[in-house]
């Protein structure tokens, strides 16, 4: 069975700060994962996500994440936020077209 | 070009009546997807078509939800009886592809439904 994990339901950062978002995730197949933003009352778009190859991703709007298969993790990290950057952001994994996602992790930047 | 686009936005049912909910996909994208995101919540998937073929509706929560795409391109889902535990999100994204995985899906904007 597959699950996503997202221990963090809120992040609070000051602004220019770095950041990162934790994604654990269980699996008994190889995974595909990705990471997708959510701006108030629009739909999930696409940040990054990890097919195979190099495990550490780079994505838009400077985000990156590193896949980790001993740790079965996939965190997303960024140098320095922008208040821009406030969105909830959900990790998930794909299984044959079916995602699985997680709980979801509300990034707050502040001035 | 046009991304997913869903209608209505916003839906307010009545306990016990049926809704209609209309998805359409990028021009061109072979698969669909239902999801249904509660408050607080990550999406969860309901349902999956690759062209008109229906190939995995596990993660519907029962018989009152029913989807169709009938020509490969719209989607409806439709729920019956609604109930005050269907009051969510429904999400619809669309694939160019679909094979063993892997391909982005792009998402619809939601229609919020809220059952009174």
């Amino acid at each position: 069975a597959q699950s996503v994990t997202q221990l963090d339901s809120q992040v609070p950062v000051f602004e220019e700060a770095p950041v990162e978002l934790r994604c654990n995730y269980s699996s008994s197949v190889s995974v595909y994962l990705f990471w997708y933003v959510q701006y108030p009352n629009q739909g999930l778009q696409l940040l990054l996500k990890y097919l195979s190859g190099s495990t550490l991703v780079k994505g838009i709007n400077g985000f990156e994440a590193e896949f980790n298969k001993s740790q079965t993790s996939f965190h997303l990290r960024k140098p320095s936020v922008h208040i821009s950057d406030t969105a909830e952001y959900f990790c998930a994994v794909d299984n044959f077209n079916k995602f699985y996602f997680g709980s979801g992790t509300k990034l707050n930047v502040k001035p | 070009g046009a991304g997913v686009s869903q209608s209505p936005r916003y839906k307010v049912a009545k306990r016990g009546q049926d809704v209609a909910l209309r998805c359409d996909p990028i021009s061109g994208h072979v698969s669909l997807f239902w999801y249904q995101q509660a408050l607080g919540q990550g999406p969860e998937f309901l349902t999956y078509f690759q062209n008109e073929a229906q190939l995995d509706k596990s993660g519907l929560p029962s018989d009152r939800f029913f989807a169709e795409r009938p020509e490969g391109s719209v989607s409806t889902l439709k729920i019956q009886r609604t109930q005050q535990e269907d009051s969510a999100v429904y999400l619809c994204a669309s694939s160019l592809e679909s094979g063993t995985g892997g391909f982005e899906q792009y998402f619809g904007p939601g229609t919020r439904l809220t059952v009174t």
